[in-house]
């Protein structure tokens, strides 16, 4: 057990709707990293926050946006869902923002999309 | 684009055995190399960072860093069927390390 939470465990949506994912880091850490892992596929980085603020970001649409409290946890937001969004979405969390922070990751939450 | 290429295996080595995972990596500037274990439904978990080229042994792992060669690998040694798994080789890029690449995976088979 790395101390991250996620939740949901599981969400059903359907196409078009929003959908809100919630991650709370492990102690000590004040970053959070979001990735979306479809099945048979590594995990794909969706964007990366460093005390409160957007410090990195993958190749996903504007409709995946974010938020990091000051406590340090996270929301991972996604509008106008799509079928192929369907996924697990896993949030990391580490110390600083820098080279070389190990990430631990959450359980994740399984989205499906119909 | 940065990317992390990966044999998807599967890998099959007998209990006991060595197993040896390998990845290549596109940025040549990257500092830091990750190793993680994936269980079939799980999320990843930490097997190992490496920051310097040469080995780095932890147990029954050790990671090898060539970053001329932009080559990364993972030994198990004595390989045990609870080591089957998915392996995950990752790196970070950027001025300050924020961005992450994981490779697509390799799957592993120990049989007994």
């Amino acid at each position: 057990e790395t101390g991250v939470t996620q939740s949901p465990t599981h969400l059903i949506k359907t196409r078009g709707q929003q959908v809100t994912l919630r991650c709370s880091s492990q102690s000590g850490h004040n970053t959070v990293s979001w990735y979306q892992q479809a099945l048979g596929q590594g995990p794909q980085f969706i964007f990366q926050y460093y005390r409160e603020e957007e410090n990195g970001r993958g190749n996903f649409p504007p409709r995946f946006s974010g938020l990091q409290f000051p406590n340090y946890s996270s929301e991972l937001n996604v509008n106008a869902l799509e079928l192929d969004d369907s996924a697990l979405y896993l949030c990391a969390s580490s110390t600083g923002g820098g080279q070389g922070n190990e990430q631990f990751f959450g359980p994740g939450t399984r989205l499906t999309v119909l | 684009q940065k990317e992390v290429e990966q044999n998807s295996g599967p890998l099959s080595v007998p209990e006991g055995a060595i197993a040896s995972l390998n990845c290549t990596y596109s940025d040549r500037g990257s500092q830091s190399f990750f190793w993680y274990r994936q269980y079939s439904g799980k999320s990843p978990e930490l097997i190992m960072s490496i920051y310097s080229n040469g080995d780095k042994e932890d147990g029954r792992f050790t990671a090898q860093l060539n970053k001329a060669s932009q080559y990364v690998s993972l030994l198990i040694r004595d390989s045990q069927p609870s080591d089957s798994a998915t392996y995950l080789c990752a790196f970070q890029w950027g001025n300050y390390g924020q961005n992450f690449v994981f490779g697509p995976g390799t799957r592993l088979s120990v049989l007994p």
